[in-house]
This record gives structure tokens, sequence and C-alpha cells, in this order.
């Protein structure tokens, strides 16, 4: 089994929907992230969280949000999506031990 | 502002022959970096990575230069196979705060 499980994995929605994506981890790492990934910007930091009771915003938060409902656990919510937010999107996990992070399979959203 | 660059989207290299893939970054409050690999539909997995400490870094065919005085690193590949056909994405640590910042990345194609 992934040690970093990202559902759904493909997701087309309309504008103003709301959207969430979830992260599940095995690995028992304090850290989770979110990024999106565009062609041509690489991938860019949305929120990540060092514990449970942690939230931290990145790079491009706006139009985000985040729920760390457990160690295991970080969800991402598009409020009302919109088309410029179609992208990848990947979670990641991490350990304060360590510089690497873990990265899920993606999800891709596609918003009409 | 990017602070962390890949300046080449495309390589194209002869199996068996040198992959050299170039970063270059700004800010010198990163104290270590990674390289991560990329196939179609998988989430980026870690490939090596360096201290800001080193100067270089070997794993098996796969080697990580460092300069800092240019905030150049590169990777070497030797000898490119074609399974090392993929994106690669460089990514630098902030000293601070742990965060990780990407290149844009840089897609590799290895001919057989």
């Amino acid at each position: 089994d992934a040690d970093v499980t990202q559902t759904p994995r493909n997701r087309i929605t309309k504008t103003g929907k709301r959207i969430m994506l979830e992260c599940s981890q095995t690995k028992g790492h304090d850290r989770m992230y979110w990024y999106r990934q565009d062609p041509g910007l690489g991938l860019r930091l949305i929120y990540y969280s060092f514990d449970v009771k942690d939230i931290n915003k990145g790079e491009i938060s706006d139009g985000y949000s985040v729920s760390r409902q457990a160690q295991a656990k970080f969800s991402l919510s598009l409020e009302s999506a919109i088309p410029n937010q179609t992208a990848l999107y990947f979670c990641a996990t991490g350990d304060s031990s360590s510089n690497e992070q873990f990265f899920g399979p993606g999800t891709r959203l596609t918003v009409l | 502002d990017q602070q962390v660059k890949q300046n080449s989207p495309s390589l194209s290299v002869q199996e068996g022959r040198i992959s050299i893939l170039n970063c270059d970054y700004t800010n010198s409050m990163f104290d270590y970096f990674l390289w991560y690999k990329k196939y179609p539909a998988e989430g980026p997995t870690f490939l090596i990575s360096i201290s800001s400490i080193k100067d270089k870094n070997e794993d098996g065919r796969f080697t990580v230069f460092l300069n800092k005085s240019a905030k150049h690193l590169s990777l070497h590949i030797v000898p490119s196979q074609p399974g090392d056909s993929a994106v690669y994405f460089c990514a630098a640590n902030l000293e601070y705060g742990n965060k990780l910042v990407f290149g844009a990345g840089t897609i590799l194609r290895v001919k057989s």
C-alpha cells in the first residue's frame, strides 16, 4: 500500500463549486504539505502543517483553506473554485529529522 | 521572483552518455538541496541531495555538484538509461521554516 494517498485522483468541477482534496499518510510523519504544479512553474507551496494544531500559509494560499484533522490526514479545500485553479495538486509529508519530503500520486483538478 | 531556476525546459541525451541537469538559486539562506524525479501520473520521488557544506555527493549513477559561490548546482547521470526519462526538479530547503522551494523542472529524454 502507498505511504501517501490522495483522493480523488481526478476531478472535474464547475466554477463556484466547493471542492475538497484529501490526503492520508501511513509514514508517521508530523509534517504535511500541499503543493500545486503548473506547466513551467514547478511545484508551489499552498499550505503546510508541522503538527495537528499548526497551519501555515505557503506561497500561494489565496483561494484555498486546509484542515489537519489528525496527524495522518491533511485536506485542502477550494471554497469557490475558479478556472485558474486547474492544476495538478500534490500532498507531501516530511519528518522533522530530515529535509526530504515524500509525495502522494497527485490529484488532477479541472475547473470549467 | 523565482528563487530556484532551471533554465533548460528539456534535454535530450543518447543512451549511455552523460546527462547534466542544471539549477541556479538566488537565496543564500538555502542550506540543503534536493533533486526529485517525476514520471507521468506519479508524484515526485526523491533522488539525491546535498548539504550546503559539501560540494559533491554521489549515489551510484547520480552525482550532484554544488558551487556555492556561483549559487549553482548540477545533477550528473552517467551512464544515462531510457528509464531515466522523466521530469527532474531541483529543490532548495530554507534554513528557517523547513520549506522546499522548487524549480520549474527539466524534461529529460534518453534515446535508445
